[in-house]
């Protein structure tokens, strides 16, 4: 079955510090990967997407993530760390069928950063 | 453009109240999506519509849960009667092909 690991629940890092959010799935196929996030009482944005071709990918606020089919990974990273970035993460790979993309989402990673 | 649009924000209600939660999707999306997050299960999708016609259901809990999108620009989730399991945060989220985008969600408590 299709389902999406993020081994980490919680990560803190320092303001400036480099963040790397884990990501591993299981999907028979080359799936659609999405990476969203979620700041307090907020939806969920969605911070970048793969579909195919290049395998680093960049999205929005500095965040970029790279697939890596041998290791079934998709992990976000972000060179610099801001205060503003303290939020939920989560993967999710999509699905496509019958016209859309049914999204499996992870357990979601909590990054809390500190001044 | 707006943004999904939810309401209400937040919905306190009794234990065996109806409890009706609305949505509006972004205007030429055709696909509109219920989640469910909870801290024990995470997300989870409730059900999905397709040009307005509910197109897989099998994430609703039980038959106490209903959702309808009589037209293209608004939907609902109904939950009647609640429990206090269904307490949790429900979205809506809508999309024209790949990318979904969430509402603000509903947070609902049932005491």
């Amino acid at each position: 079955a299709q389902s999406v690991t993020q081994p980490d629940i919680h990560i803190t890092v320092s303001e400036g510090a480099s963040l790397e959010l884990r990501c591993n799935y299981s999907y028979g196929a080359t799936p659609y990967l999405f990476w969203y996030v979620q700041s307090p009482g907020q939806g969920l944005q969605l911070l970048l997407k793969y579909f195919s071709g290049d395998t680093l990918v960049q999205g929005i606020k500095g965040f970029e993530a790279e697939f890596k089919r041998s290791q079934s990974s998709f992990n976000l990273r972000k060179p610099s760390v801001h205060w503003s970035d303290a939020a939920e993460y989560f993967c999710a790979v999509g699905l496509f069928s019958g016209g859309y993309n049914k999204l499996i989402f992870g357990a979601g990673t909590r990054l809390a950063v500190h001044p | 453009d707006a943004g999904v649009i939810q309401s209400p924000r937040h919905e306190v209600t009794e234990m065996g109240q109806e409890v009706t939660l609305r949505c509006k999707p972004i205007s030429g999306h055709d696909y509109l999506f219920w989640y469910r997050q909870t801290m024990m299960r995470g997300l989870e999708l409730l059900i999905y519509f397709n040009n307005n016609v509910p197109i897989d259901d099998s994430g609703m809990p039980e038959d106490r849960f209903s959702a309808k999108m009589p037209n293209a620009s608004f939907s609902t989730l109904k939950i009647q009667p609640s429990e206090p399991r269904d307490s949790a945060v429900y979205f809506c989220a809508s999309s024209l092909k790949d990318e979904q985008y969430f509402g603000p969600g509903t947070r609902l408590t049932v005491t």
